[in-house]
């Protein structure tokens, strides 16, 4: 069975901090890994890794996979309060383009 | 582009009843999914769609039943709601071709309670 779990589960911090979210996948014919962030309703695209070592980045915000430790991470810099949502990771199983979830980091971020 | 779009936003339901959540996408995609999400539990897929005609069940199908008659409708049907389906289901979609998995876009979810 294909698994996503994700640490920590909740976060607060202040602003200005930088936070490391942490993803570890065990998943059959691993394909890639995706990252996405949910404020109050949808979730959102962040970002999508295939290839490890590889740095991607928008903002303050960059991710990074290690397919050598089935894992990845994603670092925001600088925070601030509208960064405050919880951050799913999540990746497609084998032979199929259904995604597994991970329950998500709740991050608060506070002035 | 409205993207994903659900109807209805919030709705309450008494044990026993059903209800249709409707899903509409206009990206032309060829995969759907129905998600439910519990508090704290992440997202749980119910269905999903390789296109029209043709659908699977995920994780937690239980008590749902879907149809994808075109390429831009997935309606979820619930048959005698029950409490244990009081959960927030979200609706997405993702292109899909040749083996290349492509990120999932999602609709803003409906909110069930069932009491």
């Amino acid at each position: 069975e294909d698994k996503v779990v994700q640490s920590p589960l909740s976060l607060v911090v202040h602003e200005g901090d930088t936070v490391t979210l942490n993803c570890s996948y065990e998943v059959t014919n691993f394909r890639s890994l995706l990252w996405y962030k949910q404020e109050k309703k949808a979730p959102t695209f962040l970002f999508m890794l295939t290839s490890s070592g590889i740095e991607k980045k928008s903002g303050r915000l960059s991710s990074i996979l290690d397919k050598k430790e089935l894992s990845s991470i994603l670092n925001i810099t600088a925070t601030q309060t509208g960064d405050s949502a919880i951050y799913l990771c999540a990746a497609p199983g084998a032979g199929s383009y259904q995604l597994t979830f991970g329950k998500g980091t709740k991050l608060s971020v506070i002035p | 582009n409205a993207g994903v779009t659900q109807t209805p936003k919030f709705r309450i339901l008494k044990i026993g009843q059903s209800m249709t959540l409707q899903c509409t996408q206009d990206m032309n995609h060829n995969y759907m999914y129905w998600y439910r999400q519990d508090p704290g539990m992440g997202l749980k897929l119910i269905y999903y769609s390789v296109g029209a005609g043709i659908t699977d069940k995920g994780e937690v199908p239980n008590g749902y039943n879907v149809s994808r008659s075109t390429t831009e409708d997935f309606p979820l049907r619930l048959e005698l709601a029950a409490p244990s389906q009081t959960s927030v289901y979200f609706c997405a979609s993702s292109y899909s071709a040749g083996g290349y998995y492509n990120e999932q876009f999602f609709g803003p979810g409906t909110r069930l309670t069932v009491l």
